[in-house]
């Protein structure tokens, strides 16, 4: 079946910093979506990506919808210590379109961010 | 994730006896999605129910789990003879309509089942 697969596993930073990281998939997927999840609590949606090529922020966050449909990528600027938690991708499977009722979730990034 | 409600946050049960995990979707939203999240990995897809329907069970083991989302009261996954391997955490999401582009379904806090 359909996987993703995140880098980095984990990452260590200092308040201040930019992070970077990224999901790929040997297949295709038509939607990507961005979650976070904190210590304890469900996921909950950062972003969502629609269209290849489709850059998208929200706030400190930007994340894109890589032109090959088989990647896409996070970035937070200018960390803080509540962006602390396990960073999540997710698609609907190939066989479902554009329709998300179902989602594969990625391996995960957990990311510390050290005041 | 507000609104949607899960219940017990958390769990523990022996092996071989039953667990029921109850969520109650937030107002308005008529679809609910279950996830396991085993330790250290991503969530996967359970099964997807509206109300009285079970809509698509791929991902729900062939034996010993079961759900329902009844006409009146909360969706129940049920989990008969625990084994320690169902220590888990239990996430349910809830939609107003099919899940489609630009619709967010929302997770609660999720059930942490332990098997002792």
């Amino acid at each position: 079946g359909q996987q993703l697969n995140q880098s980095p596993q984990s990452m260590f930073i200092q308040e201040g910093e930019d992070v970077s990281m990224n999901c790929t998939s040997s297949s295709i997927f038509n939607t990507w979506l961005w979650y976070k999840q904190e210590p304890g609590e469900g996921p909950v949606l950062l972003i969502a990506l629609y269209k290849a090529g489709e850059l998208t922020s929200n706030g400190r966050l930007t994340a894109q919808f890589g032109i090959t449909r088989k990647d896409s990528f996070l970035n937070i600027s200018a960390s803080i210590p509540s962006d602390v938690g396990i960073y999540f991708c997710a698609g609907p499977p190939i066989d479902y379109g554009g329709a998300t009722n179902k989602l594969i979730f990625g391996t995960g990034t957990l990311l510390a961010v050290q005041p | 994730n507000a609104g949607v409600m899960q219940n017990p946050r958390h769990l523990v049960r022996r092996r071989g006896q039953e667990a029921r995990l109850r969520c109650s979707p937030m107002k308005g939203h008529s679809h609910v999605y279950w996830y396991r999240q085993l330790p250290e990995e991503g969530l996967k897809f359970m099964v997807y129910l509206q109300k009285e329907n079970i809509i698509d069970e791929s991902g729900m083991p062939k034996e010993r789990f079961s759900a329902e989302f009844p006409k009146e009261g909360p969706s129940i996954l049920r989990i008969q003879q625990v084994v320690r391997g169902d220590s888990a955490a239990y996430f349910c999401a809830s939609s107003p309509n099919r899940w489609v582009d630009d619709t967010e379904a929302f997770f609660g806090q999720g059930t942490r089942l332990t098997v002792v």
